[in-house]
């Protein structure tokens, strides 16, 4: 079975602080993404990336940045976080673009 | 880009009916839609999902149809469980792309 960890299913911090949400996946996929769900806005892709220092900004990346050094890890990051980003995030990972995605559990952030 | 359409966003069901949601895309080169479903808690797990080059498909009690031709495909859940309940979510996606484009989500409630 598939494995997609995230560092941390709740976290709470200050408006202003840099945040650090981590996700890591145990099948060797190639392609991961980071989502933020929020109530009746679905799932929208914030960054993808293809590879190994690879990244593309997806739907709504404003004030967020990535990094992939690892093909099994993939970090999302806050660099001053703020109110509005008070959301649930979600990794994902996928072995081709039109193949099965799996989540993670999901982190849900509190910014204050 | 592509832009996917859900509805509806709640749906609310006695236990033993049936239970349907639709989708509708916009970028005809769209060829991969599955369908996942979100437990309480937990990050969205695949339940099935269909190719372009396919109009139906099902499993036990789960069928999606698709129409290329209207753009829209739909999920059905007969003899719905309680266990069924959760959000449901569309998406659309092609090989170009690299990524997958989502609904807003369905919240479907089974009442025993």
């Amino acid at each position: 079975d598939v494995k997609v960890t995230q560092s941390s299913r709740y976290l709470v911090k200050r408006t202003g602080e840099k945040v650090f949400l981590e996700c890591v996946q145990d099948m060797d996929h190639e392609n991961m993404f980071w989502y933020r769900q929020d109530p009746g806005l679905g799932l929208r892709l914030i960054y993808f990336s293809y590879d190994v220092k690879m990244k593309e900004k997806g739907d709504i990346p404003e004030g967020y940045s990535v990094s992939r050094e690892k093909k099994e890890r993939f970090s999302l990051i806050l660099e001053s976080a703020s109110t509005n980003q008070t959301s649930m995030y979600l990794c994902a990972s996928t072995q081709g673009g039109q193949e099965t995605q799996y989540f993670g559990p999901g982190t849900r952030l509190l910014v204050l | 880009g592509e832009n996917v359409e859900q509805h509806p966003s709640t749906l609310s069901v006695q236990e033993g009916d049936s239970a349907v949601i639709k989708c509708t895309y916009s970028d005809s080169a769209s060829n991969y839609f599955p369908w996942y479903k979100q437990e309480l808690g937990k990050g969205p797990q695949l339940i099935i999902d269909i190719r372009s080059n396919v109009g139906e498909k099902k499993d036990q009690r789960i069928a999606v149809t698709l129409n290329k031709t209207a753009k829209h495909f739909s999920l059905h859940i007969t003899e719905t469980q309680p266990e069924d309940s959760a959000v449901y979510f569309c998406a659309a996606s092609n090989a170009n792309a690299g990524k997958s484009t989502f609904g807003d989500g369905t919240t479907l409630t089974v009442k025993p």
